[in-house]
């Protein structure tokens, strides 16, 4: 089945304890970004990747960490999460030329 | 630049009632948009999508949207509502970012239906 996985699908934690969050595709998209999504304001994306090593920021950088050392992989990490990273986070993988973006089922982050 | 704004935060509707969810865009070129539901607790499905072919579009759940240039509107109706349809709901538009196809979200609309 294709799909995008994400782990874990929840987490609670404290104020500068580093943490990742996983995503995997299994559909050998090139393309795969990460986006926040928070109460009135829409999902909003952190980063993106345009393949293996090409990794850029998008509109909300500011405390976050990317890495694509493999296609299938992209891993968000928080180096010292603070209480404004809260949120619900998904992962989205694409192909180019395509408008289709698959999303992983979420991964909601507290932090105390 | 592009975005795209979602008129309503909030509808409520009746079982059996027609659905209709605003949204306008805006883009400086032809605009690639959609419509993304969430259901509670659940990741982001792809309800339907223009890209410049037939103006009218037809999604799943018997969803469709209707993309009005003139007046730069994409909205989302649905003839009968369903108490499985009660999710939010979210125009997207799609931009350009160093070559990338970045999705960008409106604020959402939450849909209720009531019995």
């Amino acid at each position: 089945e294709a799909q995008v996985t994400q782990n874990p699908r929840y987490l609670i934690t404290v104020t500068g304890k580093k943490l990742t969050v996983t995503c995997s595709q299994n559909m050998n998209h090139e393309y795969m970004s990460w986006y926040r999504q928070d109460p009135g304001l829409g999902l909003r994306q952190i980063y993106y990747s345009m393949n293996v090593e090409v990794t850029d920021k998008g509109d909300v950088p500011e405390g976050y960490k990317v890495s694509r050392k493999e296609k299938r992989n992209f891993p968000l990490i928080l180096e010292s999460p603070s209480p404004n990273q809260t949120s619900l986070y998904f992962c989205a993988s694409s192909s180019p030329g395509t408008d289709t973006q698959y999303f992983g089922p979420g991964t909601r982050l507290t932090v105390l | 630049a592009q975005s795209v704004t979602q008129l309503d935060s909030h509808v409520s509707v009746s079982e059996g009632t027609p659905v209709l969810l605003r949204c306008n865009y805006s883009s400086s070129y032809s605009p690639s948009l959609f419509w993304y539901v969430q259901h509670p607790n659940k990741g982001l499905q792809l309800l339907l999508k223009y890209t410049s072919a037939a103006t009218l579009v037809k999604g799943i759940n018997g969803f469709e949207a209707e993309f009005k240039k003139s007046e730069t509107s994409f909205h989302l109706t649905k003839p009968s509502a369903h108490m499985s349809d009660a999710a939010e709901y979210f125009c997207v538009v799609r931009g350009i970012s160093g070559g990338y196809n970045k999705l960008i979200f409106g604020a959402g609309t939450r849909l209720a239906v009531h019995p």
